[in-house]
Parts: structure tokens; C-alpha cells; sequence
């Protein structure tokens, strides 16, 4: 069965402490792999697609990073407002209209 | 554009009521899935619409649920009758391209059976 497993569930950190969100997958010819960013109350928010081992994409204070089993996403010197619950989402190839969600991480940045 | 809309925000319903949830996909945009969040099995796919048709409802958990898109511009997803169990967070999401590249969420309607 397709699994997508995220690590930790959840994450405090210091305004100012760098840290690294695990997103690990089982499935077999990945054709793409998503970060989204929820926000408590709203639904979740598109930040990156990553299709090929070895792709970085950045925005802001974030880095998302992909190999052939598990992605990262790097947050450099966070702030409070990067504070959110972070989806991961893999888009197995056998059916590319689809995506399997992790059940995320919640991140707390405090001042 | 305004975004995905989804009506109603909060329901709180006693077992055994229909209920109905309803979703307006971003104009222009040709898919549009049904999800279900909870803390234990985190957001699931319920089922998509491609140009109003249903292509997949295999993640549907039982006849319970339904789903319609009788327009591009409106879709409701019904439980009848409602359980407990039912009890989570419903999202529409609506993209523009087969792949579901950038899939934009509404802000869910949280539904509660008691």
C-alpha cells in the first residue's frame, strides 16, 4: 500500500532556530511530490512541486529537497509567522489525477 | 477570483440527518476533489469531477456518501444518514490541469454528528 510518512507530528522551535521536516514514501515511480502549508481553521496552501531526485526548489525561509525516498523541508531562521501545520503529498504514477497526503507537521515558532 | 467556496463553514447535525455540503470551484478550473480530514488518517481523497463527470469515488467509504456536479460551477457532496463517525473536516479543492499541479482548497466545513 502507498504510505506517505511525515516527521515529527510536531516541532518547536526557537524564533531563529533552523530545522528540518522528513516526508519518507513507499511509492514506486513517484511522478511528483507536494509541500502545502495549513494554517489552523483554513484549508492548505500550495508551496512546492518537486518531480526528480536531487530537485531544490526555495521560497522565503524555505528549502524543499527530494531524493529518491523522502523529501526535506528546510526552514531557516523561521519566524513566528511560519508557524503551520506542513502537508506532504506524493502523486503516484498510476494515477497522476491523485494525491496520497501525509498527516503533516505541526511547526511552532515562538519569539 | 474569489477562490474555492464552501458552504457551510460549521455544521453540527444529530445522527441520522442528511447532510449537505456544497463547493463552487474557481471558474476555469476543470477538476474538482473532495477530501475528508481528521487527526488520525489525516486528509483523504474522496472523490474527483473532470469537466462535471466523477472519475474517481473509490476513496467514497460507503453508499452513505454522494456526490454531484450537475455544473462547472457548483458541486454538492450529501451524507445520508449521517453517523459519528462522519465527524471531520470536509475540503473541495478545485486545478486547472490533469495533474493536479497546484490544487487551490477551500476553507472546509467542519462537520460534527452528535
Amino acid at each position: 500500500e502507498d504510505q506517505v510518512t511525515q516527521s515529527p507530528e510536531a516541532l518547536r522551535l526557537q524564533e531563529g532556530e533552523s530545522s528540518s521536516l522528513n516526508c519518507s514514501y513507499t511509492v514506486s515511480g513517484l511522478r511528483g511530490l507536494f509541500w502545502y502549508r495549513q494554517d489552523p481553521g483554513k484549508g492548505p496552501e500550495f508551496l512546492f512541486t518537486l518531480y526528480s531526485a536531487g530537485e531544490e526548489k526555495e521560497k522565503e525561509r524555505l528549502k524543499a529537497t527530494l531524493t529518491k525516498k523522502e523529501s526535506f523541508l528546510h526552514i531557516t531562521a523561521p519566524k513566528p509567522e511560519d508557524s503551520a501545520t506542513y502537508l506532504c503529498a506524493v502523486q503516484p504514477p498510476y494515477n497522476t489525477d491523485k494525491l496520497i497526503f501525509g498527516t503533516g507537521t505541526r511547526l511552532q515558532v515562538f519569539p | 477570483d474569489a477562490g474555492v467556496i464552501q458552504s457551510p463553514r460549521h455544521e453540527v447535525t444529530e445522527m441520522g440527518q442528511e447532510v449537505t455540503l456544497r463547493c463552487k470551484p474557481i471558474s476555469g478550473h476543470d477538476y474538482l476533489f473532495w477530501y475528508r480530514q481528521t487527526m488520525m488518517r489525516g486528509l483523504e481523497l474522496l472523490i474527483y469531477f473532470n469537466n462535471n463527470v466523477p472519475i474517481d469515488d473509490s476513496g467514497m467509504p460507503e453508499d452513505r456518501f454522494s456526490a454531484k456536479m450537475p455544473n462547472a460551477s457548483f458541486s454538492t457532496l450529501k451524507i445520508q444518514p449521517s453517523e459519528p463517525r462522519d465527524s471531520a473536516v470536509y475540503f473541495c479543492a478545485s486545478s486547472r490541469y490533469r495533474e493536479n499541479t497546484e490544487a487551490f482548497f477551500g476553507q472546509g466545513t467542519r462537520l460534527t454528528v452528535v
